[in-house]
């Protein structure tokens, strides 16, 4: 089946520490996103790529990176973990021009900052 | 700015009891995105909603884009413990292709 997979599910990594979260896609979808969702909360966007071209949103701390290799995968780089980034990180992908922008979410990543 | 008002926050039921959320804007949205969230998964899609006045059903849940596309419901009939979850609803304009989410319904149905 078609899918969006995000990995690993749960990371724990210390104040600081570098930490890397991945994400494919079996959709062939050309937009992939990554959002931050902290309890219960709608997720909040803050990048996504248009095929090879990366789009930040403007409130998009520094410390927040990105990467699309290809079209398939995506990462999200948090360079130095504070313990305000603790959250759950989304991952999600739609095929602009078709389909009203629907967007598929993977599982998500829960993101411990000790 | 675009804005999303969901109503309301939380909810808590009983079983067998029907509920009704809602999604309001001012904006008017080429489409709207309905989502439910399980506690440590993904946002998962239940429908989209494209023209004004359409009404989708999904076995016991009913959803509902207004006249004017600026607002929709979901209302949901003889809710079972399955249904708990995060309810988000989302917009989409004809101009980008990021969504607009509301602030979350959170369900919890007791047994």
């Amino acid at each position: 089946d078609a899918m969006v997979i995000q990995n690993p599910r749960y990371q724990v990594t210390q104040f600081g520490k570098p930490v890397t979260l991945s994400c494919s896609q079996t959709l062939n979808h050309n937009v992939m996103y990554w959002y931050q969702q902290k309890s219960s909360q709608a997720p909040k966007l803050l990048f996504h790529y248009y095929d090879k071209d990366f789009n930040n949103e403007a409130d998009t701390p520094d410390n927040f990176q990105s990467r699309r290799p290809n079209t398939s995968f995506c990462f999200l780089d948090i360079r130095s973990p504070g313990l305000g980034d603790a959250a759950m990180y989304l991952c999600a992908t739609s095929r602009v021009g078709h389909s009203y922008n629907e967007q598929f979410f993977g599982p998500g990543t829960r993101l411990t900052v000790l | 700015t675009q804005l999303l008002e969901q109503s309301p926050q939380f909810l808590s039921i009983q079983e067998g009891e029907n509920l009704t959320v809602y999604c309001n804007s001012s904006s008017v949205f080429s489409s709207l995105q309905w989502y439910r969230q399980e506690p440590g998964e993904g946002p998962v899609l239940l429908v989209t909603v494209v023209t004004g006045g359409e009404v989708k059903k999904l076995k016991r849940l009913t959803f509902q884009f207004g006249d004017a596309r600026k607002d929709s419901s979901l209302h949901i009939t003889a809710a079972q413990p399955g249904d708990t979850g995060l309810y988000l609803c989302a917009g989409a304009t004809d101009s980008s292709y990021k969504l607009i989410f509301g602030s979350g319904t959170r369900l919890l149905v007791r047994p």
